[in-house]
């Protein structure tokens, strides 16, 4: 059974920095492409950023380029994403994502979230 | 304003059947295989339909995707109190090269 485990979400401050992480198990990390989901309070889903699997690269949308990096330990089955120069506009729930596929982020398998709040 | 458009609610009676539309364009519906997402209230999406048209194991087969040019569309027939939830298509578009979703439907029943 595919299973995926946020952590790192809480509070920081406007411009301020926070890393998540995601714990895979239950599949072959490495062949895998992964993702970064968020939803802000009330509002719908909103892709972040994925990671190719076999060490491949990697895809980010328009509202986090150059502010968020996505990276991935294979060793450790572990993704991460670094979020940098936060801005009020990132608070929201932080969905760690399995693709169903090693190059591109089709989405079949979600975790439970962590919560991001950015406020001063 | 998402790149998948998808009306905002939908509603059917017990037992009916319905649609919810996902409209889209060539850079990405058009090209690109496309996944439904059911999503309840504060708790993670799970995946409904993928590749257009394929149920996960464990999904009921009252629940039906199809694609058409630019569009989809996620069908749910019978519908059940139990089907009350929030419904998000995605799919890749090649010119933002993202993975991009619909705006939802919220599903009354």
């Amino acid at each position: 059974e595919v299973q995926l485990l946020e952590s790192g979400g809480g509070l920081a401050q406007p411009g301020g920095s926070l890393r998540l992480s995601c714990t895979a198990s239950g599949f072959a990390f490495s062949s895998y492409a992964m993702s970064w989901v968020r939803q802000a309070p009330g509002e719908g889903l909103e892709w972040v950023s994925g990671i190719k699997g076999g060490g491949g690269g990697t895809y980010y949308g328009g509202s986090v380029k150059g502010r968020f990096t996505i990276y991935r330990d294979d060793s450790k089955d572990t993704l991460f994403l670094q979020m940098n120069s936060l801005r009020a506009a990132d608070t929201g729930i932080y969905y760690c994502a399995k693709a169903d596929r090693i190059d591109y982020p089709h989405i079949e398998s979600w975790g439970q979230g962590t919560l991001v709040t950015v406020s001063s | 304003q998402s790149v998948l458009t998808q009306p905002p609610s939908a509603s059917g009676t017990p037992g009916q059947r319905v649609t919810i539309s996902c409209s889209g364009s060539n850079s990405n519906i058009g090209g690109n295989f496309v996944y439904w997402y059911q999503q309840f209230p504060g708790t993670a999406p799970k995946l409904l339909i993928y590749r257009n048209n394929q149920r996960p194991s464990g999904v009921p087969d009252r629940f039906s995707g199809s694609k058409s040019g630019t569009s989809a569309s996620l069908a749910i027939s019978g519908l059940r109190s139990g089907d009350e939830a929030d419904y998000y298509c995605a799919t890749w578009d090649d010119s933002l090269s993202g993975w991009v979703f619909g705006g939802g439907t919220k599903l009354t029943v």
